[in-house]
């Protein structure tokens, strides 16, 4: 069954650093998602993707989040200058066509900011 | 915030059925209701979604009341490995710029016991 992949699956690095999370989506989906859950917390919304312009994004999704789709199968995420309340696990997710398909998450990328 | 009301825990013995119940009695016309887990930290992983009739896939059913305003996941035969948060979310298929994403509460923290 295809599914969403997302290196690294564990990422340290320190404060004032930039950092990229890399996401590969299903192949045939057209949406893409990035959220987070920082330990024993909910899961969070940050940004949504389509049609390669960002549709939707939260609060927490600051200047310094950003995200891209640089070829026809990658899609990253970048905190441009990382601080120690960036640490949580990262999920990417992507969904089909019809916006009433189900997102399908990835595993994650445990952020560690030192 | 999430619009639905999940009981904190529940405990199932394995071989039974698991029934998760969710409460989502603002739930809107077009709105469906879906249902994601997640095992320990991994990524939520979908299960089953609907929007008036009651479904089945090969993981779940999901049995929706007739006024909509709540829902109930059922396990048929809960193994060690069904041991997870399970969280119910309503979202409406949205159509325009805005591509839904979902809004995760607390969920149920289901264990099942041998």
């Amino acid at each position: 069954e295809p599914e969403v992949t997302q290196t690294p699956s564990h990422q340290v690095t320190q404060m004032g650093q930039e950092v990229i999370l890399r996401c590969v989506p299903i192949s045939n989906h057209l949406y893409f998602y990035w959220y987070r859950q920082i330990l024993g917390q909910k899961v969070e919304f940050l940004v949504s993707f389509y049609n390669n312009e960002i549709s939707e994004k939260s609060e927490i999704f600051d200047d310094q989040f950003s995200v891209e789709r640089p070829d026809g199968s990658n899609f990253t995420l970048k905190i441009r200058s990382t601080k120690l309340e960036d640490s949580a696990m990262y999920f990417c997710a992507s969904s089909w066509r019809e916006r009433r398909e189900p997102q399908h998450f990835g595993d994650g990328t445990r952020l560690s900011i030192l | 915030d999430a619009k639905t009301t999940q009981p904190p825990s529940m405990d199932c013995a394995e071989g039974r059925a698991a029934n998760l119940p969710c409460n989502h009695s603002t739930i809107s016309g077009n709105e469906y209701v879906y249902w994601y887990r997640q095992i320990h930290s991994q990524g939520p992983q979908y299960i089953i979604h609907g929007l008036k009739n009651n479904e089945t896939n090969e993981m779940a059913s999901l049995i929706i009341t007739e006024d909509r305003k709540s829902s109930t996941l059922i396990l048929p035969h809960a193994t060690l490995r069904d041991t997870a948060v399970y969280y119910c979310i309503v979202r409406a298929p949205d159509y325009g710029g805005s591509q839904g994403n979902l809004i995760f509460g607390k969920g149920t923290k289901l264990s099942v016991k041998p």
